[in-house]
């Protein structure tokens, strides 16, 4: 069974930093797609990034990058030079068989930053 | 803006009511899942639709059905409800041929049972 592990609760980062989010994963397949998506207080889940498990290099979407190691199973998620609107929950999250055929996503727990001045 | 839609945005209803949430897919988005955020259990999968045909179910309970219709907006219908059931409900689509799967989620429907 897949499962994501999302270690830190809750992280603070000063403006203009970058912050390091984890993300470990377990699965058995070996084709499979991470992603990191973003709640805001607002609720609704906001994606950010994808990483496909036969993707050679990091992906990176503007301040986003994803740090994957895949013989250590983790996709950190990178923020670069942090605002104050990045304060948010973030889920990593995998799917199976990253063949492009959808399928259901598997989430983490979440770890909630917090942006200050 | 994902451009997936969902209503009603917030539901307050009393325990063994039954309530229907809609989502509309984006354009041309022919997957459709439904998820569940609440406190205790995080996210959790229920249910996937393609086309009209349920492709894949998760941990959705007996009392909780729900259906695509030709048009591919979905219905997710909740009965008998139990306050355990409060939680946000998510709807997703994704891009058909897409070669990442990405999962696109609309705003959700806040459920409060009382």
């Amino acid at each position: 069974a897949q499962k994501i592990t999302q270690t830190q609760p809750g992280m603070f980062v000063q403006e203009k930093e970058a912050v390091t989010l984890d993300c470990t994963y377990d699965t058995s397949d070996q084709s499979y797609g991470l992603f990191w998506y973003k709640q805001p207080s607002s609720g609704e889940m906001i994606f950010l990034i994808y990483q496909g498990s036969y993707d050679e290099q990091n992906a990176t979407e503007g301040r986003y990058s994803l740090n994957f190691q895949k013989a250590r199973k983790s996709a950190n998620l990178v923020i670069s030079a942090s605002q104050l609107g990045d304060s948010a929950m973030y889920f990593c999250a995998m799917r199976e068989r990253d063949t492009g055929t959808a399928s259901k996503l598997t989430f983490g727990t979440g770890t909630r930053l917090q942006v200050t001045l | 803006d994902s451009g997936v839609t969902q209503t009603p945005k917030h539901l307050i209803t009393a325990t063994g009511q039954r309530v229907t949430l809609r989502c509309s897919p984006r354009s041309g988005d022919l997957s459709v899942y439904w998820y569940q955020q609440s406190l205790d259990q995080g996210l959790q999968f229920l249910i996937q639709y393609y086309n009209g045909e349920e492709r894949a179910k998760g941990n959705i309970l007996e009392r909780f059905s729900a259906q695509q219709f030709p048009d591919l907006h979905s219905e997710l219908n909740l009965s008998s409800l139990e306050l355990g059931d409060s939680a946000l409900y998510f709807c997703a689509s994704t891009p058909t041929g897409g070669s990442s799967g990405t999962q696109y989620f609309g705003p959700g429907t806040r459920l409060l049972v009382l």
